[in-house]
């Protein structure tokens, strides 16, 4: 089944403690991408990747890496980890050409909270 | 730049009911738009999307947008609601950010299906 898999899908951590949240994704795409979902404030990108090897800072990338070693995989890694990075994290991938360009398919989310 | 704007972050319809939710966008190339859908507790998923071509376009669950250039407009609508439809919608413009491509999403409306 062509997915998006975001683990963990749920995570309390205090402040400081370095995390990653891990995304995989089935589908041969070139591009992946990840948002924090905020009431309010909809859907909001950190950073995206074009493909292997090449990120870019989306929105509000501030207390955030990525790396894209492989194709598939793109982990979010927050270093220190504050309360206002608690949110709802999605992470997503599309083809960057033809009709599935921009077409994104999205994980189930990894909601955390920071104490 | 490109932007969305959907009008209202609730509406509430009842069962039967028509179901209309609007999204204004603004683009300085030719706008790629998207609906998408977000069900509780899961990433969201593509409704519908217009590229080119025939204005009026048809999406999953009976919805469909029309594309007005005129009035900027990508309003989605679905003749009669149902409570499976209770979800919180979410419209997207395609923007070119320093020649990349990338979705600029609303930020969303939450629909609520009355009995």
């Amino acid at each position: 089944e062509a997915q998006v898999t975001q683990n963990p899908r749920y995570l309390i951590t205090v402040t400081g403690k370095k995390l990653t949240v891990t995304c995989s994704q089935n589908m041969n795409h070139e591009y992946m991408s990840w948002y924090r979902q905020d009431p309010g404030l909809g859907l909001r990108q950190i950073y995206y990747s074009m493909n292997v090897e090449v990120t870019d800072k989306g929105d509000v990338p501030e207390g955030y890496k990525v790396s894209r070693k492989e194709k598939r995989n793109f982990p979010l890694i927050l270093e220190s980890p504050s309360p206002n990075q608690t949110s709802l994290y999605f992470c997503a991938s599309s083809f960057i050409f033809g009709s599935g360009a921009n077409v994104l398919t999205f994980g189930a989310g990894s909601r955390l909270t920071v104490l | 730049a490109q932007s969305v704007t959907q009008l209202g972050s609730h509406v509430s319809v009842s069962e039967g009911a028509l179901v209309l939710l609007r999204c204004n966008y603004s683009s300085s190339v030719p706008p790629y738009l998207f609906w998408y859908v977000q069900y509780p507790n899961q990433g969201l998923q593509l409704l519908l999307k217009y590229t080119t071509g025939a204005t009026l376009v048809k999406g999953i669950n009976g919805f469909e947008a029309e594309f007005k250039k005129s009035e900027t407009s990508f309003h989605l609508t679905k003749p009669s609601a149902h409570m499976s439809d209770a979800a919180e919608y979410f419209c997207a413009v395609r923007a070119i950010i320093q020649g990349a491509q990338k979705l600029v999403f609303g930020q969303g409306t939450r629909l609520t299906i009355n009995p």
